[in-house]
């Protein structure tokens, strides 16, 4: 199974602020990365797909970079209702296997 | 735009099985691959296995093989996901997810399931 590791495990930033969240796999996944939001008590929402695009209706300061085994997600300026858990996902083999998730946090 | 709807909360005896349903609407059911993926109290995100309805093909995780069922019924737009002999580490939401293209762009509410004696 390909690991999918995100990095850092928690954050705490302000509105406002720039944010990156890495995630690094096990092996070279090409851009078959994608990232989702996920906030207390519902479904996981998809951000960017193919590393890099941008899902219809998010809002154009995510965005997503890398290919291989390196990826980051950005927001560019954080707004209040961005504070949320993100989880990096793997699709370039089965079993799909997810980051750990990053926690963002109020500062 | 496509929804997905799933069951509702489940309470199981160890030792017993739980099988949750997705129904969707929007889009063409057949033509589209659902996902199972769970998330056990304050953890990550799991993924379980998928289903190809207009085929019927399924692929598993090994963790879960041998243990998960996953089904459709094309006629009624509803995925199945079944999975046996539960332990308490199987207390967990339970989603489905519409793959397409290895990308999972919509999700259900999410299935709670609990698992005590």
């Amino acid at each position: 199974d390909i690991q999918m590791t995100q990095s850092p495990s928690s954050l705490s930033a302000s509105v406002g602020d720039r944010v990156t969240i890495t995630c690094r796999a096990s092996q070279s996944i090409s851009s078959y990365l994608n990232w989702y939001q996920q906030k207390p008590g519902k479904a996981p929402n998809l951000l960017i797909y193919a590393a890099s695009s941008l899902q219809s209706g998010v809002p154009s300061r995510f965005s997503g970079s890398g290919s291989g085994a390196d990826f980051t997600l950005t927001i560019s300026s954080l707004q209040p209702e961005d504070f949320a858990t993100y989880y990096c996902q793997q699709s370039y083999s089965t079993p799909y296997t997810f980051g750990q998730g990053t926690k963002l946090e109020i500062k | 735009q496509v929804q997905l709807v799933q069951s509702g909360a489940e309470v199981k005896k160890p030792g017993s099985s739980v099988k949750v349903s997705c129904k969707a609407s929007g889009g063409t059911f057949s033509s589209y691959t659902i996902s199972w993926v769970r998330q056990a109290p304050g953890q990550g995100l799991e993924w379980m296995g998928r289903i190809i309805p207009m085929f019927g093909t399924t692929n598993y995780a090994q963790k879960f093989q041998g243990r998960v069922t996953i089904t459709a019924d094309e006629s009624t737009s509803t995925a199945f996901m079944e999975l046996s002999t539960l332990t308490s580490e199987d207390a967990a939401v339970y989603y489905c997810a519409r793959d397409g293209a290895s990308v999972m762009d919509f999700w259900g509410q999410g299935t709670l399931v609990t698992v005590s004696s």
